[in-house]
């Protein structure tokens, strides 16, 4: 049962432009939304986080937005970088606070 | 570096044989995860501790493995005779339980490969 969805594996974007990573959600009881970014061989780093009371955290170049009644929260990367080329993952806490629940990854690529 | 670290980073063996993985979490963190990373999908969740305790476990961690964390700091994750399903990334995280967000520091992960 993949309570986070990402539902595109792979996003291309053009050095400077706008990246949009998109992530659905089904279980109404999440607290928090984290985003985490991959590269190669490495973990996940976290990246952004956002309260379930909150539809806006902004850090730099990275905002975080969350739509709770459609369940979805997005990812807006501005400008983006060839050095943001990685597989991003969508993550949500459940309001026990003890377990994550992770997306399957949109792997972005930053075109120079 | 003050990272969580995890000790093989890659592990072959056999069919029907045991292994472990260790993991070092960052020191001042409480909390230690366990999850699993195969292709194309995104961790997911096996167990965790806080200090030593064992508080959940996913249903994904079968009879077969095995966790600890005897004195609240590393741990160790064992696999006995292992499936060739079992071939994965597994990845530690420690979190300070803390913090409001309670984000996860993941380490860079044991692969695993059973031929």
């Amino acid at each position: 049962d993949q309570q986070v969805k990402q539902n595109s594996p792979s996003l291309s974007v053009q050095e400077g432009r706008i990246s949009i990573l998109n992530c659905d959600y089904t279980n109404s009881m999440f607290d928090y939304f984290l985003w985490y970014k991959k590269y190669p061989a490495e973990g996940p780093t976290f990246l952004i986080s956002i309260s379930s009371i909150k539809d806006k955290n902004e850090d730099g170049r990275f905002t975080v937005f969350l739509n709770k009644s459609a369940k979805h929260l997005s990812l807006h990367i501005v400008p983006s970088q060839p050095g943001d080329s990685a597989v991003y993952f969508c993550a949500a806490r459940a309001n026990t606070g003890n377990q994550f629940y992770f997306g399957t990854g949109t792997s972005l690529t930053v075109i120079p | 570096d003050t990272g969580v670290s995890q000790d093989p980073r890659h592990k072959i063996t056999k069919r029907g044989q045991n292994v472990t993985f260790r993991c070092d979490p960052i020191s001042e963190h409480n909390r230690l995860y366990w999850y699993r990373q195969t292709l194309g999908q995104g961790p997911e969740f096996l167990t965790y501790f806080q200090n030593e305790a064992q508080l959940e476990k996913s249903r994904l961690l079968s009879d077969r493995f095995s966790a600890e964390r005897p004195k609240g700091s590393f741990s160790t994750l064992e696999i006995q005779r292992t499936e060739q399903g079992d071939s994965a990334m597994y990845l530690c995280a420690s979190s300070l339980a803390l913090r409001v967000t309670g984000e996860l520091f993941f380490g860079e992960g044991s692969r695993l490969t059973v031929l």
